[in-house]
Order: structure tokens, then C-alpha cells, then sequence
């Protein structure tokens, strides 16, 4: 089944402990992308990546970091979480450029204590 | 810089309606626009995606049209079913960048 997952689905840390979010698709699509997800302020764009070992940086990219080694995986890595980090997170892909049809993962809900 | 906007915000109909959701962007220099569902607690789930070369995209009861000159794109729901509630967003792709700015949603709510 085609499909992007990611993990954890949840998770609950504290301030300053290092996380790290997976994302993997299994449709050889060359562009994928990670966003969050806040009441009031809608989805933002905080990295997205061409292909492998092509990133650039979206909207809110403060905090975070990312990469693409590999085609399939585009790991978001929380090097020193904060409370306002608190929020619902997307993983995205899509075939070719950011121009096809994107295919979105279920979701991380991250709450940072 | 782009913005796009989604109004209303929310928005209760009963079934069997035929409805109409906006999305309005402020820079016309759009690649293509894309809509979503998004069921609570869920992924986004892509319904239609147009080109900016292209006017209107339809998929079943879904149809969905795109003005770039007035900076409007409209996503039509024919005969609107219960299974039809979730928020619907729209996605803009610029044509300066790769960037995808998203509006922030409709919460659309059919009535049995």
C-alpha cells in the first residue's frame, strides 16, 4: 500500500531532550516535506527537500533541522525542544517536483513539558 | 507575500445541499492550487489539484475552479452527504519558489 508514515504517533517530552521524528514514503516520490499544525494559525511549511541531500527551508524553520540521505526517509530532528514546539506535525510527499498531488502521514502529535 | 485566506471559517448545511467553499490568495503569480480534507485528528487527504494553465478540475461530486486574474478558487460540493463533514484547505504553490502556503481551512458541517 502506498503510503507515508511516521513516527512516534505521539509523544510527550521535556524541554531541551533531543528528539527526532521519522517520515518515510514508500512511493519513490522525490519531493517530501515536513509542517506544522496550529489551532489558529493553520498548517506552516517548516522544511522541504527536492531529493536526496537537497533541503531548503520553509516558513518556520527556527528550531528544527532535517535531512535526506536516503530517497525515502526525511527525518525532523528537535535538537533542543521548547514549549512552543507543542504542536501537531506533518510529514508530506509528492512524485515529482512540489507541483504534483502531495500525500500526507497521519500525524505527530509532540508536546514539549 | 502570499497570504491565503478561507472564508467562512466554518460552515453548517444540510444534506443534500449544494455547496460552495473560497479560497482567495493575494499573488496571482500562483503554479498551482491545491485542495485537501482533513478529518479531526487525521492527515490531509488531497481532492483536487489544478495547474495554473488550467480553470476548473472535477472529481465525482467535486468540482473544483481556479481565477487566477481575481485571485479566487472555489471548491464545489454537489449533493453534500454527512460523510462530506471535515475541514477543507487550500494549498498555493508559488511560482517565485517552492514554498506551499496553505489557507486555514473551512470546518464544513453537513446536518442529517
Amino acid at each position: 500500500e502506498a503510503q507515508v508514515t511516521q513516527n512516534p504517533r505521539y509523544l510527550i517530552t521535556v524541554t531541551g531532550k533531543k528528539l527526532t521524528v521519522t517520515c518515510s514514503q514508500n512511493m519513490n516520490h522525490e519531493y517530501m516535506s515536513w509542517y506544522r499544525q496550529d489551532p489558529g494559525l493553520g498548517l506552516r511549511q517548516i522544511y522541504y527537500s527536492m531529493n536526496v541531500e537537497v533541503t531548503d527551508k520553509g516558513d518556520v524553520p527556527e528550531g528544527y533541522k532535517v535531512s535526506r540521505k536516503e530517497k525515502r526517509n526525511f527525518p525532523l530532528i528537535l535538537e533542543s525542544p521548547s514549549p512552543n514546539q507543542t504542536s501537531l506535525y506533518f510529514c508530506a510527499s509528492s512524485l515529482g517536483e512540489v507541483l504534483d498531488t502531495q500525500y500526507f502521514g497521519p500525524g505527530t502529535r509532540l508536546t514539549v513539558l | 507575500k502570499q497570504e491565503v485566506t478561507q472564508i467562512p471559517a466554518a460552515l453548517s448545511v444540510p444534506e443534500g445541499e449544494n455547496l460552495v467553499l473560497n479560497c482567495s490568495f493575494t499573488d496571482s503569480a500562483i503554479y498551482n492550487l491545491q485542495w485537501f480534507r482533513q478529518d479531526p485528528g487525521k492527515g490531509l487527504t488531497s481532492l483536487l489539484l489544478i495547474q495554473s494553465s488550467q480553470r476548473e478540475q472535477t472529481s465525482g461530486r467535486l468540482n473544483a475552479s481556479l481565477d487566477k486574474s481575481s485571485g479566487r478558487s472555489t471548491l464545489y460540493i454537489a449533493a453534500s452527504q454527512p460523510g462530506d463533514s471535515a475541514t477543507y484547505l487550500c494549498a498555493a504553490v508559488m511560482n517565485r519558489d517552492d514554498k506551499i502556503i496553505f489557507g486555514k481551512g473551512t470546518r464544513l458541517h453537513i446536518l442529517p
